[in-house]
């Protein structure tokens, strides 16, 4: 158990299709941020949130859309997605923003646009 | 710019024998620097990290790091490889962006191998 619950592990979806993955921490972190990591390429920072406010949009296309209700929980709405799209979407918290503490990651969820 | 590169894709090891995963870093301020592992379906895992003081870092799993100011070098070595070391290692290292926020940015990552 690794503190940080990503859910569903695996995803597949259609390009017209809507589907949100969810993020939970059980640590107490302040801060929570979303991932994608594709197949040769380095990790790739999409939002950061501290304290529920977000703080960092790192130019993601308008079709993923991030909401985080409390310092517990970030979700990541999809809607209209590319078969680009396809990767392994990793959530992450630590206890300040920045990560200068480390990051504590979820499992990801393994998605698959079709 | 700050930024994170690690020097071989893929590194393969005989069972016992010695682990060596090499890192290098550059920044402009002093840095904080870590070492991540990735398992087959999962997601990472810090295995060490240095902030300030001793240069040498030890972590999980009987793996270690040294910080090497003069070389911006913080390679990650294990004396002896197990067969559960088998997986991806990323190098991290905390950067500033333009308006002055601290984030941490990661190398490509280092898959390794190890044969029985």
């Amino acid at each position: 158990e690794t503190g940080v619950t990503q859910t569903p592990r695996h995803l597949v979806m259609g390009m017209t299709n809507k589907k949100s993955l969810k993020c939970e921490q059980h640590l107490g972190h302040n801060a929570m941020y979303w991932y994608k990591q594709s197949a040769k390429k380095p990790l790739e920072l999409m939002f950061v949130y501290s304290l529920e406010e977000r703080v960092e949009n790192n130019s993601v296309p308008s079709r993923f859309s991030p909401e985080c209700p409390n310092s517990s929980h970030l979700f990541l709405h999809l809607h209209t997605l590319q078969p680009e799209d396809s990767a392994l979407y990793l959530c992450a918290s630590s206890q300040v923003a920045g990560g200068s503490a480390g990051y504590t990651f979820g499992s990801g969820t393994r998605l698959t646009v079709v | 710019a700050q930024s994170v590169t690690q020097l071989g894709s893929h590194v393969s090891v005989s069972e016992g024998a010695l682990v060596l995963l090499r890192c290098n870093y550059s920044s402009s301020v002093p840095p904080y620097l870590f070492w991540y592992v990735q398992y087959p379906n999962q997601g990472l895992q810090l295995l060490l990290k240095y902030t300030t003081g001793a240069t040498l870092v030890k972590g999980i799993n009987g793996f270690e790091a040294e910080f090497k100011k003069s070389e911006t070098s913080f390679h990650l070595t294990k004396p002896s490889a197990h067969m559960s070391d088998a997986a991806e290692y990323f190098c991290a290292v905390r950067v500033y962006n333009s308006g002055g926020y601290q984030k941490v940015t990661f190398g490509t990552g280092t898959k390794l191998q190890v044969i029985p």
